[in-house]
């Protein structure tokens, strides 16, 4: 079956470090991949998509995602945190058929160290 | 900017009561989904639709019902609330037919926190 791993579930930075939040998936062929935000008591925002091409993809705030075929991955990263960025975030990967249904990993929440 | 908004942000609801959550979106979207969101759990869909008085029941749809009557608007109902429906529900749409990339990106309103006393 398909499924999303998001193996961390919480994770502490300091600001001004680097960020990365793993995502892997299993799927029998290349999905759709996302990454969401959420900040507390709000609904989810889209910070990234892949659908084909470049493996590495640019969103909003400063983020990126590469995917890696090989490794079943969808890692997102930020050079610098800033306090702001201190949300849930949820990799989700979306299918090509017409019955199968967006599946959203568990989430990592990502704390801020000032 | 594609705008999902959900009437209730917050609701208090005693057991046995019928609860109806609104949904509405502003950009002609042919999708919209509810989840509900509980924490350790990630989302979970309930219910799905892709045309207008079309429904599917998604992971989750014991205890809810919904309606789409329109193309811009999907109620979720539970008939008789329960303290174990005490949850943040999160209404999303999406264009495109389903399997399409497109379909696959959703536009989430704010949630709707419910709690079942």
């Amino acid at each position: 079956a398909q499924s999303v791993t998001q193996p961390d579930i919480h994770i502490t930075v300091s600001e001004g470090a680097s960020l990365e939040l793993r995502c892997n998936y299993s799927y029998g062929a290349t999905p759709y991949l996302f990454w969401y935000v959420q900040s507390p008591g709000q609904g989810l925002q889209l910070l990234l998509k892949y659908f084909s091409g470049d493996t590495l993809v640019q969103g909003i705030k400063g983020f990126e995602a590469e995917f890696k075929r090989s490794q079943s991955s969808f890692n997102l990263r930020k050079p610098s945190v800033h306090w702001s960025d201190a949300a849930e975030y949820f990799c989700a990967v979306g299918l090509m058929n017409r019955d199968d249904k967006i599946i959203f990993g568990k989430g990592t929440r990502l704390h801020i160290l000032p | 900017d594609v705008k999902v908004t959900q009437s209730s942000r917050y609701l208090v609801k005693r057991t046995g009561e019928k609860v109806f959550l609104e949904c509405v979106q502003d950009m002609d979207h042919e999708n919209m989904f509810w989840y509900r969101q509980d924490p350790g759990l990630g989302l979970r869909l309930i219910y799905f639709s892709y045309d207008v008085k079309m429904k599917e029941k998604g992971d989750i749809p014991e205890g809810y019902s919904v309606s789409r009557e329109k193309k811009e608007r999907f109620s979720l109902i539970l008939e008789s609330a329960s303290t174990n429906q005490t949850s943040m529900y999160l209404c999303a749409s999406s264009f495109g037919t389903s399997g399409s990339s497109g379909a696959n990106v959703l536009t989430f309103g704010a949630g709707s926190r419910l709690t079942v006393l």
